[in-house]
């Protein structure tokens, strides 16, 4: 069965601090893919991050920084030098890639609040 | 850049009543779905669809619910009588080669 955690319900932080978000995964697929969606006051869901379970590489994008483990089944998430609007849910999510249209499964989230 | 929209973005309506919330998938897209999110919890899937057809339901999505895809371009999930425990943001989602596209969604209150 697929199943996401995410065991960190909430998390404060001061501005400009780094703060990882946990999450660990359960799959009894091979093949898959690993998301990370932030959801802001708004209530959308903003799409940052896709990873194939075969590229276990970790992954940059500005302040933002993926950690994925497969030995541990983990994919962290870290936003370094932490900024007010990064203030949101963040949600972990797997998917299993069996088919084109296989369901994403999402873990409970994190909220986050920074700090001024 | 091409992105999925849903009407309306908030929906009120009484216990029992009828309710159709709509969805236009981006255009090339093939794969539909329709996610759950009641306040304050996870996003739930509810259902996928391909070729006109359901691909996958979950448990939440009993008779209830049904999806149709009117006219090739709108995609519609439709609850036949309401209960307060619909009460949600629903989600409809499109994808073409393997990445679903989310929608701002829409919100249900039931009263």
């Amino acid at each position: 069965a697929q199943k996401v955690t995410q065991a960190q319900t909430e998390i404060s932080v001061v501005e400009k601090e780094d703060v990882t978000l946990d999450c660990v995964y359960e799959t009894r697929d091979t093949t898959y893919y690993l998301f990370w969606y932030k959801q802001p006051p708004s209530g959308e869901l903003v799409f940052l991050i896709r990873r194939n379970s075969f590229d276990e590489q970790n992954e940059i994008s500005g302040r933002y920084s993926w950690n994925f483990q497969k030995s541990t089944s983990s994919f962290n998430f870290t936003i370094t030098a932490s900024q007010v609007v990064d203030s949101a849910v963040y949600f972990c999510a797997l998917s299993e890639a069996r088919r084109r249209d296989d369901k994403i499964i999402f873990g409970k989230g994190t909220r986050l609040h920074i700090l001024p | 850049e091409p992105e999925v929209t849903q009407t309306p973005s908030h929906q009120v309506t009484q216990m029992g009543q009828e309710v159709i919330l709509r969805c236009v998938p981006i255009s090339n897209h093939l794969y539909f779905y329709w996610y759950r999110q009641i306040l304050g919890q996870k996003v739930e899937f509810l259902v996928s669809f391909y070729n006109n057809e359901i691909s996958e339901k979950s448990e939440i999505f009993d008779d209830q619910f049904s999806v149709e895809r009117p006219d090739g371009s709108n995609f519609t999930l439709k609850i036949r009588s309401t209960k307060l425990e619909d009460s949600a943001m629903y989600f409809c989602a499109s994808s073409g080669s393997g990445e679903q596209y989310f929608g701002p969604g829409t919100r249900l209150t039931v009263t």
